[in-house]
C-alpha cells in the first residue's frame, strides 16, 4: 500500500543545474500536485494536473516545469536550478470527489 | 485575500496533558476544513476534515470543532502522548476549486 512515492529523498544541486523530481501514486487519483515547504511557511503549490493530459500552474510556478507522464505519474523538473529553490518538495494527490490529499514523504532539495 | 492563521505557533506539553490549538481563516467561498499532522521529515497526514455543516469531528485522541460563523476551529489533543510531537497544520479549501490554503502550523513538543 504504496500511496505517493517521492525520488530521491534527497538533492543537492550546483546552481545552474538542472534536475527532474519524480512522483507517482497508486491510489488511481485523477489529481496531482506539486508543492514547496519553507520554514515559517505554509506549503505552497507550485503546479497541478487536476487531471490527466492537463497542467496548471500555481501559487509559485516560476522556475518550473511539470509532466503529467500519465495518470500514476506527475514530476517536476528544475531547468536551472537557483538557490532560493532550496526546500521541501511534496507530491500529492486526490480524488476531489472524496475530498482526501495523500501526500508523499517529500524531497530536501539543497541548491547551493 | 483567502489566509489561515494559527495559533500558538509552537507549544511544549507534558506527556498525558490535553491541549488545543486554534485555527481562524478568512478563506471565501468555503468548502472544508482539514487538520494535518506532520512529523519531522515525512509528509503530512490527514487527521480529520470537516464540511461546513459539521462542528465536529474526532479521530482518536484528536477532536476537531469548527464554527463556520466566526471562522475558527480547534483541534483538542487528549491525554498527549510522545508519538504526538510534530507540527499540526490547519487547510482550508476553496469551494468549486483546486485551491488549497495552508496555515504555517503549530509545533507541538511532547515531554516525559
Amino acid at each position: 500500500n504504496a500511496g505517493v512515492t517521492q525520488t530521491p529523498k534527497f538533492q543537492v544541486l550546483k546552481t545552474g543545474q538542472s534536475m527532474t523530481l519524480q512522483c507517482a501514486q497508486d491510489m488511481n487519483h485523477n489529481s496531482m500536485y506539486w508543492y514547496r515547504q519553507d520554514p515559517g511557511m505554509g506549503l505552497r503549490l507550485i503546479y497541478y494536473s487536476a487531471s490527466e493530459g492537463t497542467t496548471d500552474k500555481g501559487e509559485v510556478p516560476n522556475g518550473y516545469n511539470v509532466s503529467r507522464l500519465n495518470k500514476r505519474e506527475f514530476s517536476l523538473r528544475l531547468e536551472s536550478a537557483a538557490p532560493s529553490q532550496t526546500s521541501v518538495y511534496f507530491c500529492a494527490s486526490s480524488d476531489l470527489g472524496k475530498g482526501g490529499y495523500t501526500f508523499g514523504s517529500g524531497t530536501r532539495l539543497t541548491v547551493v | 485575500k483567502n489566509q489561515v492563521e494559527q495559533s500558538p505557533q509552537s507549544l511544549i506539553i507534558l506527556e498525558g496533558k490535553n491541549c488545543t490549538l486554534q485555527c481562524n481563516y478568512t478563506v471565501s467561498p468555503f468548502s472544508n476544513l482539514r487538520w494535518y499532522k506532520q512529523d519531522t521529515g515525512r509528509g503530512p497526514v490527514s487527521l480529520t476534515i470537516m464540511t461546513f455543516s459539521e462542528n465536529t469531528k474526532s479521530n482518536g485522541r484528536y477532536t476537531a470543532t469548527l464554527d463556520a460563523d466566526t471562522k475558527q476551529s480547534s483541534l483538542h489533543i487528549t491525554a498527549s502522548q510522545l508519538s504526538d510531537s510534530a507540527s499540526y497544520i490547519c487547510v482550508v479549501s476553496v469551494q468549486a476549486g483546486t485551491a488549497l490554503i495552508f496555515g504555517k502550523g503549530t509545533t507541538l513538543s511532547v515531554s516525559s
